[in-house]
């Protein structure tokens, strides 16, 4: 199974600021149809997860330009420009390149200073 | 505006079972794979299961394999897991998912599974 390795597991970040969490993956993401299939969630605190960035830099609907995605092979990030006290959550990486199973991150604890 | 609406969670004995359903509205549940996702009190998600469009594969994680059981109802756009012998390690929040290439496209709300004496 490909293991997937955030970090940090937690951040404290002040309001404004950027942060950044780091994704590796165990083994390459990319995939024999030239994709990379890495994705990033946001979990507010009593919510449901919510897809933010597929395919390592593509946004999905509705996300704020803020979040940004980047990398290639097995090292990733997940970048949130001047950080909102909406951003407060967890955020996990996701591989969906070497299944089953598809694997998580364990997650990265993003709080305002 | 797309839903998936879980239910069919509770409490139940190490060992028993349970039936959980996700009813899902405003995608073409029909065209697309979905998962199931839990995620057990302050932990991380962990896939559990996907099925094709048509029902015709199907992936577990092994820590369910000939437990738990997925199907899907595509004219009543309906998800479904049959868990049996239920284990105090299953207790958790279980997600409905649409697939992208792996869960995560959309998701519902989540229901409870606790699993005790």
């Amino acid at each position: 199974d490909v293991v997937m390795t955030q970090s940090p597991l937690s951040l404290s970040v002040t309001l404004g600021q950027s942060a950044s969490i780091s994704c590796r993956s165990s083994q390459s993401l990319l995939y024999s149809d030239g994709n990379t299939y890495l994705s990033w969630f946001q979990q507010r605190p009593g919510q449901s997860p919510r897809r933010l960035i597929h395919r390592v830099s593509n946004r999905d609907s509705g996300v704020p330009d803020r979040f940004s995605g980047s990398g290639s092979g097995t090292a990733f990030t997940l970048r949130i420009s001047r950080v909102e006290a909406d951003d407060v959550g967890v955020y996990f990486c996701m591989q969906g390149a070497h299944w089953p199973p598809w694997t998580f991150g364990q997650g990265t604890k993003v709080e305002i200073k | 505006e797309v839903q998936l609406v879980e239910s069919g969670g509770g409490l139940v004995q190490p060992g028993g079972s349970l039936r959980l359903s996700c009813a899902a509205s405003g995608f073409p549940f029909g065209a697309i794979w979905m998962s199931w996702v839990r995620q057990a009190p302050g932990r991380g998600l962990e896939w559990v299961a996907n099925i094709k469009e048509d029902g015709s594969v199907i992936w577990y994680v092994d820590s369910v394999k000939g437990r738990f059981t997925i199907s899907r109802d595509n004219a009543r756009n309906s998800l479904y897991l049959q868990m049996n012998s239920l284990r105090a390690e299953d207790t958790a929040v279980y997600y409905c998912a649409a697939d992208d290439w792996g869960p995560g496209l959309h998701w519902g709300q989540g229901t409870l599974v606790t699993v005790s004496s």
